[in-house]
Formats: structure tokens, C-alpha cells, sequence
């Protein structure tokens, strides 16, 4: 398998739950990425971490709290959520933070909070 | 602030005919410029990028023209096809993060 791989592909969830969202790249990549994208706004860069440690966090609330165990591996749990974080989160990987330009997305998780 | 503008919000093209996307940016440091396509239920893929010491790049059918006094780039299909139906992005970085633009959907009428 290559790329980066995301799951769920979708996922509903009422206010009170608690979910995560897994991402995997097969790219020898050091930096990971976290994206929120809503309808008609640009895509919002949540977090990044290079080789693990967490390198830039922009302003989220707590209820998101991510997870990057290894190189390899980025989570994204999720709690007492609300509607407006309905959207589609990406996932990403670059060769560092330095070429974060160069970014390789997943498909993403369509999330909807009831 | 949205720090990259990106216009239209939509376009029709014909088959054949040439899509044109524009973006502005505010920031002087952005120095790298490249677009995303994505696709239906996929995310955003590297579509063409370019840096600001050239004023246009062509791979195939798609060209950026870079217009660094204006701050304004754009993108360009060529002979636009039913299969370059996706969402384009422009985004924008000084050498680290993207800034991205809200995007443009494209759709090539047949």
C-alpha cells in the first residue's frame, strides 16, 4: 500500500462521543499534518509535527487532540465536538517541514457531528 | 485575513476551451506558489508549482503565470477536458506552511 491512508473514510458522531481518526503514510516522511476542510473556505492547517514532536499548533480547541506516535502514524482524537466541526479532515505528509510545500494528502475523513 | 484571494468561486468551460483561475496574494515573503487539484471524495494532490524568479511554467496542458509586481498568479488548462473536472486550490508559502486559497470548482461541459 502507498501514499497516505486515512480511516474512517466517514464517521458520524453525536456531541457527547469520543472517536479518532487514523492516518498512515508510506513514504518515508518526516512531517505530518492535520487539515480541516469546510465548503468554501480555504483548507485550515490544524496541526504539524516533525518526527514525532508537535511543531505548530494553530489556536485549536482542546476538544481535538492529536497524536503522532512515530513517523509513520497521526491521530486525531476527538471529544464533546460540535456541529460546526462538521467537515472533511485531511491528513498529510511531507519529507520534512522544511519542503512543507510539497504536500501528500489522504482522502480524508468526512465528519459529521449531530 | 485571508492572505490568498482566489477567484472564481466556480467556472464552466466547454470542452476545448481554455480554464483560467486567478489568485492574489498579500504576503512578500511567499516565495513558492503551487496548485492543487482534487478530485470528488479524494484530497488535494500537487497539481504544478512555481517559484517567483520565473514568470510562467507549462507541464502539458496546464501553465502558471506568475506576475510578481502585481502579486497574482494563475493557472491555465489548455484544451480543457471533461476529466480536469475538480476542485483547484492555490496556495502560497515564505518556505514552510501552505497558505491555501478557498478554491475554485471547475467543471468541463462535454
Amino acid at each position: 500500500e502507498t501514499g497516505v491512508t486515512q480511516t474512517p473514510r466517514h464517521l458520524v458522531m453525536g456531541m457527547t462521543n469520543k472517536k479518532s481518526l487514523k492516518c498512515e503514510q508510506h513514504l518515508g516522511h518526516n512531517a505530518m499534518y492535520w487539515y480541516k476542510q469546510s465548503a468554501k473556505k480555504p483548507l485550515e492547517l490544524m496541526f504539524v509535527y516533525s518526527l514525532e514532536e508537535r511543531v505548530e499548533n494553530n489556536s485549536v480547541p482542546s476538544r481535538f487532540s492529536p497524536e503522532c506516535p512515530n513517523s509513520s502514524h497521526l491521530f486525531l482524537h476527538l471529544h464533546t465536538l460540535q456541529p460546526e466541526d462538521s467537515a472533511l479532515y485531511l491528513c498529510a505528509s511531507s519529507q520534512d517541514t522544511g519542503s512543507g510545500e510539497k504536500l501528500f494528502f489522504g482522502s480524508g475523513t468526512q465528519l459529521s457531528v449531530l | 485575513q485571508q492572505q490568498v484571494k482566489q477567484s472564481p468561486q466556480s467556472l464552466i468551460v466547454q470542452k476545448g476551451g481554455i480554464s483560467i483561475i486567478n489568485c492574489a496574494y498579500e504576503n512578500t515573503a511567499f516565495d513558492y506558489f503551487p496548485w492543487y487539484q482534487q478530485f470528488p471524495g479524494k484530497g488535494p494532490a500537487l497539481l504544478i508549482a512555481i517559484r517567483p524568479d520565473v514568470s510562467e511554467k507549462k507541464e502539458g496542458r496546464f501553465t502558471i503565470s506568475f506576475n510578481k509586481s502585481a502579486k497574482q498568479f494563475s493557472l491555465h488548462i489548455m484544451d480543457s477536458q471533461p476529466g480536469d473536472s475538480a476542485t483547484y486550490f492555490c496556495a502560497a508559502t515564505p518556505g514552510s506552511t501552505l497558505t491555501f486559497g478557498k478554491g475554485t470548482m471547475l467543471l468541463v461541459s462535454p
